[in-house]
């Protein structure tokens, strides 16, 4: 059965720090996402990719995260200057259509020191 | 603003013994409820779309109902591997097809 997957699983930085978080989606589908959670919180959406572009982003998603598709399979999430407050576990998503079901990744669990 | 509460916070159940977790939502134009299972450690994995009011969903021995306010999901005869934290997610028609999710219930299964 197809399915997301992320790497690294566990990323340890330092604060101010780049981490690229990675993905790769179910191959036919169009939509991507990244989400995160912090522990014991929600799941909370950051960023929506399609067709190249981001189409919709959240308040957290600020000037210090970006995505890209740099390839036909991989999709990644950067942080430019990680921050404490940027610990958690990332997970990517992707769907075939814009109403149908997402299926997550395993996600990728980051610790900023 | 979107919000989606569930209830209980945790439930802990008998081996067998049926109940149903609660998903109450408010949100701008219904597009999709989802309901997710999660667990510890893990990313969420599908059970279950609802579009519409009167909408069901079963899978093995759960089962998903949808009204214009709440969903609920409805677990029968539990097992020990049902535990699990479940969530709820609502998707509205305002333009981002992002998901808005709950804070879960907690399920625990005791042999």
């Amino acid at each position: 059965e197809p399915e997301v997957t992320q790497t690294p699983s566990h990323q340890v930085t330092q604060m101010g720090q780049e981490v690229i978080l990675r993905c790769v989606p179910i191959s036919n589908h169009l939509y991507f996402y990244w989400y995160r959670q912090i522990l014991g919180q929600k799941v909370e959406f950051l960023v929506s990719f399609y067709n190249n572009e981001i189409s919709e982003k959240s308040e957290i998603f600020d000037d210090q995260f970006s995505v890209e598709r740099p390839d036909g399979s991989n999709f990644t999430l950067k942080i430019r200057s990680t921050k404490l407050e940027d610990s958690a576990m990332y997970f990517c998503a992707s769907s075939g259509g814009v109403r149908n079901e997402q299926y997550f990744g395993p996600g990728t669990r980051l610790t900023v020191t | 603003e979107d919000q989606v509460t569930q209830s209980p916070e945790a439930l802990r159940l008998q081996e067998g013994e049926s109940s149903s977790l609660n998903c109450s939502y408010t949100v701008s134009g219904l597009r999709g409820l989802f309901w997710y299972r999660q667990d510890p450690g893990k990313g969420p994995e599908f059970l279950f779309t609802l579009y519409s009011a009167g909408e069901e969903k079963e899978k093995e021995r759960l089962k998903a109902t949808l009204t214009k306010k709440e969903s609920f999901l409805h677990i029968t005869a539990p097992k020990p591997e049902d535990s699990a934290t479940y969530l709820c997610a609502v998707q509205a028609w305002t333009g981002a097809n992002n998901l808005f999710f709950g804070t879960g219930t907690r399920l625990t299964v005791i042999p």
